[in-house]
């Protein structure tokens, strides 16, 4: 069975710090890998996308993958408040076109 | 990348009856995929709707319960039958975002409330 696994949280950084979320995946097999974050309400929105060993930086967010230990991480440097949200980490694997989605990480920067 | 148009955005309804969820996409998309998330949980695939062909359930979710429509390749509606307030939830559908494959996009979800 497939599974992605995210601590809920929550996380909780002061502004300006950098948070660091963390996903642990179960298939080996897996090959793309997304991080979307959901505000309170709303649907979730894809912020980055990784399929290499690695890093992969996108303005303040970086996304970390290592596929032999199985694990991708989301970097957010001179976290803001409104970055508070859930961020969910999403897999997909070899042959397959359907992501399995972890739980999400609950992130709060206070000011 | 896609945009999706989804309602209702929310509903409250009374145990017994059903809620039709419909999604309009603004381009033609091969599959698109229906979502349900609980308080607290993950988004759990409930199926996946092709044009012309029968939608494909995940474990869990049969057709009698959700029956889905995909009349086109822009158009599909959920239907949640027979409802109990265990259905309480948020349900999404979704489309990748663009054919290249980065991602999935949302519609903007319909918060569910069975009494």
């Amino acid at each position: 069975q497939k599974e992605v696994e995210q601590n809920s949280g929550p996380l909780s950084v002061p502004e300006g710090a950098i948070a660091s979320l963390n996903c642990t995946y179960s298939d080996r097999g897996s090959q793309s890998f997304f991080w979307y974050r959901q505000y309170s309400g709303k649907s979730p929105e894809l912020i980055m996308f990784i399929y290499s060993n690695g890093d992969k930086e996108d303005g303040r967010f970086t996304a970390q993958l290592n596929k032999a230990s199985q694990y991708v991480s989301l970097l957010i440097r001179d976290s803001q408040p409104s970055d508070s949200a859930t961020y969910l980490c999403a897999v997909i694997t070899g042959g397959s076109y359907i992501p399995t989605f972890g739980r999400g990480t609950s992130l709060i920067v206070h000011p | 990348s896609a945009v999706i148009s989804q309602k209702p955005s929310r509903d409250i309804c009374q145990r017994g009856t059903s809620l039709t969820i419909q999604c309009q996409v603004d381009s033609q998309v091969t599959m698109m995929f229906w979502y349900r998330q609980q308080p607290g949980q993950s988004l759990t695939l409930i199926a996946t709707a092709n044009q012309g062909s029968e939608a494909t359930y995940e474990s869990g979710f049969v057709i009698d319960k959700f029956p889905i429509s995909r009349p086109n390749l822009t158009f599909s509606t959920l239907t949640v039958s027979n409802m109990s307030p265990e259905d309480s939830s948020i349900y999404l559908c979704s489309v990748e975002s663009d054919s290249s494959g980065y991602g999935y996009t949302f519609g903007s979800g319909t918060r569910l409330t069975v009494v």
